[in-house]
């Protein structure tokens, strides 16, 4: 089972829908959380973190923690073509920050 | 933006020789890693710095080397580069290990190619 894992996709989603992207992690002693936006070619940028159960919204953002069931998902409101991209979820465990390989976000205009 | 560069920004090197990599900072942060982007296997850690001269291995650290003589600079060196180091490397850097200041944030990455 690996450490973090993530639907590599594509997911397709048409303009102004929302995205839904999903993590799950291994370890349950994690105590961050962390989505980051890579478009093609470039770095990961870091667009959310959260650290408690529940919902953190910011902007169109949102992501939701449960810790319990060991998931972390990131909402995405008015999906718009500009959002095309692979976001990496990234758990911080026991001593190190681990990463998933990412799921890839196609909006469709 | 964090004030992160790397350099070069591309290389293309024979199998066998040296090569040093550059991260570069202006945020004063404590902390700094390389990690290094292949498909399907995502980001993976080689080494990290937790402050000047104090440095520890990764997950891939066999074939790599790091140095962190100040503050503002982490090097990672391939002794003797093999075509399985192709790869894109990034430089982070974050404020802490800890929450709540242990976000990472990304140099522009170097393009490596051994031949």
């Amino acid at each position: 089972q690996k450490e973090v894992e993530q639907n590599s996709g594509p997911l397709s989603v048409p303009e102004g829908a929302i995205a839904s992207l999903n993590c799950t992690y291994s370890d349950r002693g994690s105590q961050s959380f962390f989505w980051y936006r890579q478009y093609s070619g470039k770095s990961p940028e870091l667009i959310m973190f959260i650290y408690s159960n529940g919902d953190k919204e910011d902007g169109r953002f949102t992501a939701q923690l449960n810790k319990a069931s060991q998931y972390v998902s990131l909402l995405i409101r008015d999906s718009q073509p500009s959002d095309s991209a692979t976001y990496l979820c990234a758990v911080r465990g026991y001593q190190k920050v681990t990463f998933g390989i990412g799921t890839k976000l196609q909006v469709i205009p | 933006d964090a004030g992160i560069t790397q350099s070069p920004r591309h290389k293309v090197t024979e199998t066998g020789t040296p090569v040093t990599l550059r991260c570069h900072q202006t945020e004063n942060h404590r902390y700094m890693y390389w990690y290094r982007q292949d498909p399907g296997h995502g980001l993976r850690l080689i080494h990290y710095s937790y402050g000047v001269k104090d440095t520890d291995k990764g997950e891939v650290s066999d074939g790599y080397s790091v140095s962190r003589s100040k503050t503002e600079d982490f090097l990672l060196t391939l002794e003797s580069a093999t075509s399985s180091q192709t790869s894109v490397y990034f430089c982070a850097i974050s404020e802490s290990d800890r929450a709540p200041y242990n976000e990472q944030f990304f140099g522009p990455g170097t393009r490596l190619t051994v031949l």
